[in-house]
């Protein structure tokens, strides 16, 4: 999975509960990404990192946050956990060189996560 | 804004019959088109991508993808199925360019291809 890592793999939490996931890359790629993956919508985009302490917002950016202290970490937090937050998240990674505009996107192997 | 299209859910054919999985997109500007496998309990994975160029594009274990431009297709295409590319494939193209390069992908909802013995 192309150098990338995701923890935890698996996570059960209850509703109101605060909770973040970590990406973890060594391969040095300038952009990180989250997206969350749920039947019939394929994988929609939560936030974006396009270098340290930059970020955006992606088009399902409600009840997240991000940040990245460092290229190689990419944290989501889920601030309050909420029942429509149960998804997969995939953190993804590109441009290991400034200037790359075209590169494909590598995905790490995702987390499951379940808002009880 | 741009879009990716997957008209079909789901996808049987038997092994060794070619396979096609569909994908209609619409762009403003030259489409930057990308196709990528999901294997269960997995990320996805880089199967092929168009730029320019050859109209066929080669990927990996095998597949290629056609893209027609006056069709607004980039289908993804194999000569002869395994069973082992049993998998949800996902059509993506590229949104827009933002300064620095960065590149977003829109994807489509998914093709589940079962391949049957």
């Amino acid at each position: 999975d192309a150098g990338i890592t995701q923890s935890p793999r698996h996570k059960v939490t209850e509703t109101g509960t605060p909770v973040t996931l970590r990406c973890h890359q060594t391969e040095n790629h300038r952009y990180m990404y989250w997206y969350r993956q749920d039947p019939g919508h394929g994988l929609r985009l939560i936030h974006y990192s396009y270098g340290v302490k930059d970020t955006d917002k992606g088009e399902v950016s409600d009840g997240y946050s991000v940040s990245r202290s460092k290229t190689e970490d990419f944290l989501l937090t889920l601030e309050s956990a909420t029942s429509s937050q149960t998804s997969v998240y995939f953190c993804a990674i590109s441009g290991r060189e400034t200037g790359e505009s075209y590169n494909e996107q590598f995905f790490g192997p995702g987390t499951r996560l379940t808002v009880l | 804004a741009q879009s990716v299209a997957q008209p079909e859910d789901q996808v049987n054919v038997a092994e060794g019959n070619p396979l096609t999985v569909k994908c209609t997109y619409s762009v403003s500007g030259n489409p930057y088109l990308f196709w990528y496998v999901q294997y269960p309990n997995r990320g996805l994975q880089f199967l092929l991508k168009y730029i320019t160029g050859d109209n066929l594009v080669k990927g990996s274990y095998g597949f290629e993808a056609e893209f027609n431009k006056s069709q607004t297709s980039f289908h993804l295409k194999k000569p002869s199925a395994l069973v082992s590319d049993s998998a949800l494939y996902f059509c993506a193209v590229r949104d827009k360019l933002f300064s620095g390069g960065y590149n977003k992908l829109i994807f489509g909802a998914g093709t589940r291809l079962a391949v049957h013995p």
